[in-house]
């Protein structure tokens, strides 16, 4: 089956711990977005990479870091930095030609 | 300004009724329009999908694009409980831009 897995669904994190949140596609597309919804919110981009070794970031990078090292791979670290990291976290990809976004099935990380 | 414009609600209906969604864009260059719709606890899911202006119907849902007054619009026929959900307008420029998303409307459909 084609499509977008995030892993793991439910994450809990100490203060000043970093944690990594992972995004796998099989595809095929070249885009790949992390996203951070709030309750009662909607969706704010925290880091979008269109193609591998190549990213940009979001209008909330501050306090995550993500790498592109393969096509199929978008993974999210959480840092320390990030002062309120509790929140339901998507990643995406994207078809070049349609612009559909595919979403995984999220992960709700929480700070205890 | 905001790219795009939506209105949160929280929005109640009783079954059966028709729901209009709306939201508002602000540049002229947007092209390409969906709908998500997002159940609690879930990603989005793409509901429909527009290039440039005019309508799109599937089943009971119905896309609308007015690109003179960047406007988009979904329209639920004989709304069911299960269309209870968070719906979310995006837009975009072209296939290669990234996709931007409204804040959501929450819908509850009541038996």
């Amino acid at each position: 089956d084609g499509g977008i897995t995030q892993s793991p669904k439910y994450l809990f994190r100490k203060e000043g711990q970093n944690v990594t949140l992972s995004c796998e596609q099989n595809l095929n597309h070249d885009a790949m977005y992390w996203y951070r919804q709030d309750p009662g919110q909607g969706l704010r981009l925290i880091y979008y990479s269109q193609i591998v070794n190549d990213f940009q970031k979001g209008d909330i990078a501050e306090g995550y870091s993500v790498s592109r090292e393969k096509k199929e791979s978008f993974p999210l670290t959480v840092t320390s930095a990030q002062k309120n990291p509790t929140a339901f976290y998507l990643c995406a990809s994207e078809s070049e030609v349609t612009t559909e976004a595919f979403f995984g099935q999220g992960t709700r990380l929480t700070v205890v | 300004q905001k790219e795009v414009e939506q209105d949160p609600g929280p929005l109640s209906v009783p079954e059966g009724a028709i729901v209009s969604l709306n939201c508002t864009y602000s540049n002229s260059a947007f092209q390409y329009f969906m709908w998500y719709r997002q159940y609690s606890r879930k990603g989005p899911e793409l509901l429909m999908y527009t290039y440039s202006s005019g309508n799109k119907e599937d089943g009971r849902f119905t896309a609308q694009v007015d690109k003179s007054s960047k406007y988009i619009s979904l329209f639920i026929r004989d709304s069911q409980p299960s269309d209870s959900a968070t719906y979310l307008c995006a837009i975009a420029k072209t296939s290669y831009d990234k996709v931007i998303f409204g804040p959501g409307t929450s819908l509850s459909v009541i038996p």
